[in-house]
This record gives C-alpha cells, structure tokens and sequence, in this order.
C-alpha cells in the first residue's frame, strides 16, 4: 500500500541554520512526489515537485529535495531558514497528482 | 489570475443542520479534489471530480457527506446532518491535468456545536 512518512513530528531551528525534513514513502512504481507549505490559517502552497530527471530538485523559497530512490526519500533542505518559513510542512506522494496521499506533517519553528 | 475560492470561510453550526461549502476551481482546471483536515487523521482526500464528473468518491466517509460539481467553474460538498466529529477544516484543489500541480484554497473551517 502507498504511504509517507515524515518522522518528526515537530522541529524547532534557529533563525540562520540549516533545515532538513525527512519523507518516506512506499510506493510501487516510480512515485511523484511532492512538498506543500502550510502557514497557519492558510492552505497549502507548492514548495516543490519531482516527477522525473534530475535527482535534486529546486522549489520556491530557497527550498530543494533529493529524490532517493534507494532510500525511498525525498527530503526537504534550506541551508539558512529564516523566521518567515516557520509553518507546517507536507510531504504527498502520488501516480501521477489526482490520487495524492500525503503525510501528517512537520510543524517548524524558527527562534530569532 | 484568482485561485482557487472557497466560501464560506468559517461556518459555525449546531449539531443536526445541514451545512453547504462551496468551491471555484481555477479556470480552465478540469480536476477538482475535497480534503479534510483534522489533527487526529491528517489531510485526507474526500472525493475528486475530473471534467465534472466524480472519479473517486472512496474518501467520503458515510452518506451524510455528498458532493457535486454541477458545471466547470463549482462544486459543493454538503453535510447533512452535521455532527460534532465532522468539525475540520475542508480544502477544494483544483489541477489543469494528471501531470500538473493541485492548487489549493484557503479552506473552509467548519465547528458543529
């Protein structure tokens, strides 16, 4: 069965730091995968999407994810958070997008 | 170009009544997806609709729940009758294609009393 995981739950950083978020997924066949934003109060925002070609991956915000398909990841990284980016983040994984299953989220928060 | 509309923004609702949320699809999109949002189970896919007909309404939890999508540009999920546990926030998406990015709007928050 499809699924994703994201392990941590809730993540605190400090303004300047690097970030990385973890997604797993299960899959059967070659995934797309995705990673959504969510500031409080708001919907979802498209950080970031891989369907194929290059590995690595480079969103809005300063954002990017590496697909890993030995390790069955698609990780998120910033290497200097700033406070604007504290909000929930979703990883999704689908066949193509109108079947997204998505993960429970990991909420950041940035201290100044 | 306006995104994805949903109305009304928060609804406030006593147990039993039948409650209505609305969505606008961004023009030209032809897929068109219900979440729900809750702490306890996540983002959850109720149903979505492609060319306005519904494709995968699996995610919809029991009867009370019905959704429609009566033309390109709207589609309502409706309860009724409501219940304390359906309290959430309610999420349309809309996407032109199978390939391309679900766009979503800012929700419809919904408390039954």
């Amino acid at each position: 069965a499809q699924s994703v995981t994201q392990p941590d739950i809730h993540i605190t950083v400090s303004e300047g730091a690097s970030l990385e978020l973890r997604c797993n997924y299960s899959y059967g066949a070659t995934p797309y995968l995705f990673w959504y934003v969510q500031s409080p109060g708001q919907g979802l925002q498209l950080l970031l999407k891989y369907f194929s070609g290059d590995t690595l991956v480079q969103g809005i915000k300063g954002f990017e994810a590496e697909f890993k398909r030995s390790q069955s990841s698609f990780n998120l990284r910033k290497p200097s958070v700033h406070w604007s980016d504290a909000a929930e983040y979703f990883c999704a994984v689908g066949p193509e997008t109108d079947k997204l299953i998505f993960g429970t989220g990991t909420r950041l928060q940035v201290f100044p | 170009d306006a995104g994805v509309i949903q109305s009304p923004r928060h609804e406030v609702t006593e147990m039993g009544q039948e409650v209505t949320l609305r969505c606008k699809p961004i023009s030209g999109h032809n897929s068109l997806f219900w979440y729900r949002q809750t702490m306890m189970r996540g983002l959850e896919l109720l149903i979505y609709f492609n060319n306005n007909v519904p494709i995968d309404d699996s995610g919809m939890p029991e009867d009370r729940f019905s959704a429609k999508m009566p033309n390109a540009s709207f589609s309502t999920l409706k309860i009724q009758p409501s219940e304390p546990r359906d309290s959430a926030v309610y999420f349309c998406a809309s996407t032109r294609d199978r390939q391309e990015t679900q766009y979503f709007g800012p929700g419809t928050r919904l408390l039954v009393l």
